[in-house]
C-alpha cells in the first residue's frame, strides 16, 4: 500500500534554531497536508499544498511541495517554545489520506 | 467552528469486553474517519465512511467494526477487546479537504 515516510522521528533544538521535517512518497501525490499536534492534544490542520513546486508560508513556517509531487518539507525559522509538538504530513492518493509517522519537536529554552 | 466530540477521554476495559467508541460532528460533513495513534507509527486508518450506512476498511480494520446510522455519528466497535488494542483512538470528520479531529480516547485494555 501507499506509504509516506517522514524524518526525523524526533528533534530537540535550542530555542532560536531552525527546524525542518521531511516527507517522502514513492508514488505521486494528489496533494499533501500538514498537521500539528500539541502535547496532550489532537492533530490540527495547518495547510494543504496542491501544485508541483508550491511554496507557502505561515509566519515562521515554510511549506514546500516537490516538483515531482513526491516529497514535501516543513521548515520553522527561529523556533520558539510554542512550536513544541508533533508535526505530521499526510499525503493524498486519490481519495485516501495517508499520514506519516510524525516528527516530535522539542524546544529547549 | 467545527466541533468533533468523542464520548470518553479515557477508558479502561478488560480483555474480551465489547467496547463502543462514539464520535459526533456538528458540521454536516459527509466524511468521517477512525484512526489509532501509537508512538512511532503515526496515525493509522482503521475505517472510514463517506455517507450514512456506508463504510470502508482502512489499513488496519482487523478486530474492529463501525456503524454510521446517522450522518453526524460514527461509532467504532471493538467486538472483543484485546491488550494490543490499547491505544489512542482519534475520530475525524472532513469536508473534501482537511480533516478535523476530535480530542481522542485513550483506551487501555487490561
Amino acid at each position: 500500500g501507499q506509504q509516506v515516510m517522514q524524518i526525523p522521528q524526533y528533534q530537540h533544538v535550542q530555542e532560536g534554531e531552525d527546524f525542518t521535517t521531511y516527507c517522502n512518497s514513492s508514488t505521486t501525490l494528489s496533494n499533501i497536508q500538514w498537521y500539528k499536534q500539541r502535547p496532550g492534544g489532537h492533530p490540527v490542520f495547518l495547510i494543504q499544498l496542491v501544485k508541483s513546486g508550491e511554496v507557502k508560508k505561515q509566519k515562521r513556517l515554510t511549506f514546500q511541495f516537490g516538483e515531482a509531487k513526491k516529497n514535501s518539507s516543513l521548515h520553522i525559522t527561529a523556533t520558539q517554545t510554542t512550536d513544541v509538538g508533533t508535526y505530521f504530513c499526510a499525503g493524498r492518493y486519490g481519495n485516501k489520506l495517508v499520514f506519516g509517522a510524525g516528527t516530535i519537536l522539542r524546544v529547549k529554552s | 467552528d467545527v466541533k468533533v466530540t468523542q464520548s470518553s477521554r479515557y477508558l479502561v476495559k478488560r480483555t474480551g469486553e465489547k467496547v463502543f467508541l462514539e464520535c459526533v460532528q456538528d458540521m454536516d460533513h459527509e466524511n468521517m474517519f477512525w484512526y489509532r495513534q501509537d508512538p512511532g507509527l503515526g496515525l493509522r486508518l482503521i475505517y472510514f465512511s463517506y455517507d450514512v450506512k456506508m463504510k470502508e476498511k482502512g489499513d488496519i480494520p482487523e478486530g474492529y467494526s463501525v456503524s454510521r446510522e446517522k450522518k453526524e455519528r460514527f461509532s467504532l466497535i471493538l467486538e472483543s477487546a484485546s491488550t494490543n488494542q490499547t491505544s489512542m483512538y482519534l475520530c475525524a470528520s472532513s469536508p473534501p479537504l482537511e480533516q478535523y479531529f476530535g480530542p481522542g480516547t485513550r483506551l487501555t485494555v487490561t
